[in-house]
């Protein structure tokens, strides 16, 4: 059984912050992994995608990759109280054509 | 931007009737999935389908679901003899050229089962 793992929050943090999320998975052959934003109600929308160890950036999201620990997460800079949603982790491998979602962590970002 | 269009946005249907839920998927992806949401809990996989068959489901997917591309365009999910516990968020996605591509998904339909 494939599993993700999310701590499920909520996280609070101050506007401006940087708010960390995490993201750990079972399956060592998972090669594909996603961040997506989902509000209250609404459907998951796409933030960013990584492949590789590392880190990868896009405006105020760096997600970051760590395949030998099994381990994604995804910082958000300068934190806005528009980011207040829930973040959810998905991971895809090269098996199967389908997402695993962790549970989310819900982020509330105070004004 | 080409979205992902799912029809209607809530349906409500009484305990054993049949329901369709309807998807549009981006016009030159070639990966189709529905997933469900039941209130306050995780997004689940049902099924992908690729090449006009299924590719995989999960144990959720079993004989009371079944999916369709009955033309170019629609993307289908069928329930047969609903049960109380299918009440939930019905999510359609879809992926480019390659199955890691990321998935974009539809608004959702909410199913109501009474």
């Amino acid at each position: 059984q494939k599993e993700v793992e999310q701590n499920s929050g909520p996280l609070s943090v101050p506007e401006g912050a940087i708010a960390s999320l995490n993201c750990t998975y079972s399956d060592r052959v998972s090669q594909s992994f996603f961040w997506y934003r989902q509000y209250s109600g609404k459907s998951p929308e796409l933030i960013m995608s990584i492949y590789s160890n590392g880190d990868k950036e896009d405006g105020r999201f760096t997600a970051q990759l760590n395949k030998a620990s099994q381990y994604v997460s995804l910082l958000i800079r300068d934190s806005q109280p528009s980011d207040s949603a829930t973040y959810l982790c998905a991971v895809l491998d090269n098996y199967g054509q389908n997402f695993v979602f962790g549970p989310g962590t819900r982020l509330s970002v105070l004004p | 931007e080409p979205e992902v269009t799912q029809t209607p946005s809530h349906q409500v249907t009484q305990m054993g009737q049949e329901v369709i839920l309807r998807c549009v998927p981006i016009s030159n992806h070639l990966y189709f999935y529905w997933y469900r949401q039941i209130l306050g809990q995780k997004v689940e996989f049902l099924v992908s389908f690729y090449n006009n068959e299924i590719s995989e489901k999960s144990e959720i997917f079993d004989d009371q679901f079944s999916v369709e591309r009955p033309d170019g365009s629609n993307f289908t999910l069928k329930i047969r003899s609903t049960k109380l516990e299918d009440s939930a968020m019905y999510f359609c996605a879809s992926s480019g050229q390659i199955s890691n591509q990321p998935q974009h998904f539809g608004d959702g339909t909410r199913l109501s089962i009474l």
